[in-house]
């Protein structure tokens, strides 16, 4: 596609469900991110990919937040046990690698846990 | 620990009055730049970035940017705006020697330029 995509746009669910954020990053980036932005704070990074495998696990904020990515491409986070303090816009970006490459960034999901 | 910080939330300014946003960070090694704007109801699209070089850099809308190594800053500037500068903008760092190029962003500035 000619962005990164992200679905759903929005997500309300209640405390203790579990919910899937799914990110289609642009065709051919090998690098994918998942970052966090709460109210009033600035983005959060979560977890890192280079193809499949993600080897920057360090800002995923509980053991009840994983992600996966298959086949070079879409990418799924999941938030097991939700809870009040997850609500946030979660946003996905994605880029040829390394710190020289622009990531460029989805439209975001935002997620409020009632 | 490494940090970004960004010197104002909000700022509020008229058409045609000058920006400067100011952007500290906190880092050991050698760092790229980057600021980030988030209009409304749109996407994070990269404004500009420093990675090394001429300490000016222009980017795009009319945007530039004076990097100060010894100060550890990157100031955000534009000598006119317009009410289409209305938007949230993210100072953001990463090590230049990290291969997965995971940015720190800082908390972001909100500026309403009005009419």
């Amino acid at each position: 596609g000619a962005g990164v995509s992200q679905s759903p746009s929005n997500k309300v669910t209640e405390k203790g469900k579990d919910v899937e954020l799914r990110c289609d990053p642009i065709s051919g980036h090998t690098a994918l991110y998942w970052y966090r932005q709460s109210l009033g704070q600035g983005l959060e990074f979560l977890i890192y990919f280079q193809g499949n495998s993600a080897p920057d696990k360090s800002g995923l904020p509980s053991d009840r937040f994983s992600a996966e990515r298959t086949g070079g491409s879409v990418s799924t986070l999941t938030i097991q046990r939700t809870q009040q303090e997850d609500s946030a816009v979660y946003l996905c970006a994605s880029s040829r690698g390394g710190s020289y490459n622009e990531q460029f960034f989805g439209p975001g999901t935002r997620l409020t846990v009632l | 620990a490494q940090s970004v910080s960004q010197h104002n939330h909000h700022v509020i300014l008229s058409e045609a009055a000058s920006l400067e946003l100011g952007c500290n960070y906190s880092y050991g090694g050698t760092v790229n730049l980057f600021w980030y704007v988030q209009y409304p109801g749109q996407h994070l699209q990269l404004l500009l970035k420093y990675f090394s070089g001429d300490p000016l850099v222009k980017g795009i809308k009319g945007f530039e940017a004076e990097f100060i190594k010894s100060k550890f800053s990157c100031n955000l500037r534009k000598p006119s705006v317009q009410w289409s500068d209305t938007a949230e903008y993210f100072c953001a760092v990463n090590e230049a020697t990290d291969s997965w190029g995971k940015l720190q962003f800082g908390a972001g500035t909100q500026v309403v330029v009005t009419p």
